[in-house]
């Protein structure tokens, strides 16, 4: 099972909004919409930023939005703020009850 | 409050052997799937492996690069989860973290990780 692919790094000025995509195949992305989003920061636990897609747990703002297209999902950042800075990693369902994450992106906020 | 907290991390010899830990509150644990998800050094995230609820057959499900040297169970009278590695490799070393893995929702909650090194 090969990582997803997602760029290495994305930037944007604060305010400003930034979009990371997620690219599998037709074996994971592209047939579940089990696509969920991790945010990362230095030395810290990925957090649950998004799931099934586009749903956001309890406490996550709703300026973190997910959406899928074939096999590419993406998550758009709106309102880019300073704490936003951080890595953030993509994972899918890839059947058989296993998952697959993505190669992460690192997120700069110039 | 979940609280997830991983243990017995550390250094070991390629080909060697090592059980984590993760201790597990705030939450129905029994009622609970969980999930292994590893980080090397400087690198991204890996899945490693789930185990479900009892009550949905409390087996466990591997990545394929690890099938048959990891094996996840869990005790549920401790509400502890457990990873037991074995023929160790250098490729190994990581921080290996716990994470509670709804269906739909997988890894809402995690662990502050257990650093595992694999050197001679």
């Amino acid at each position: 099972q090969s990582a997803l692919t997602q760029p290495a790094s994305v930037s944007g000025s604060p305010g400003q909004s930034i979009t990371i995509s997620c690219t599998g195949t037709s074996s994971d992305v592209g047939s579940y919409n089990l696509v969920s989003w991790y945010q990362q920061h230095p030395g810290k636990a990925p957090k649950l930023m998004i799931y099934e897609v586009s749903k956001r747990p309890s406490g996550i703002s709703n300026r973190f939005s997910g959406s899928k297209s074939g096999n590419t999902a993406s998550l758009t950042i709106s309102g880019l703020q300073a704490e936003d800075e951080a890595d953030y990693y993509c994972c899918s369902y890839a059947g058989y009850s296993t998952d697959v994450f993505g190669t992460g992106t690192k997120v700069t906020v110039l | 409050e979940v609280q997830l907290v991983e243990s017995g991390g550390g250094l070991v010899k390629p080909g060697g052997s090592l059980r984590l830990s993760c201790a597990a509150s705030g939450f129905t644990f029994s009622n609970t799937w969980m999930s292994w998800v590893r980080q090397a050094p400087g690198k991204g995230l890996e899945w490693v492996g789930r185990i479900k609820s009892k009550t949905d057959a409390g087996t466990a499900d591997y990545a394929a690069p690890l099938k048959g040297r990891f094996t996840i169970s869990r005790d549920d009278s401790k509400n502890t989860l457990y990873l037991q590695m074995n023929s160790l490799k250098t490729e190994d070393t990581a921080v290996y973290y716990c994470a509670s893995d709804t269906p739909g929702k997988p890894f809402d909650y995690w662990g502050q990780g257990t650093l595992v090194t694999v050197s001679s």
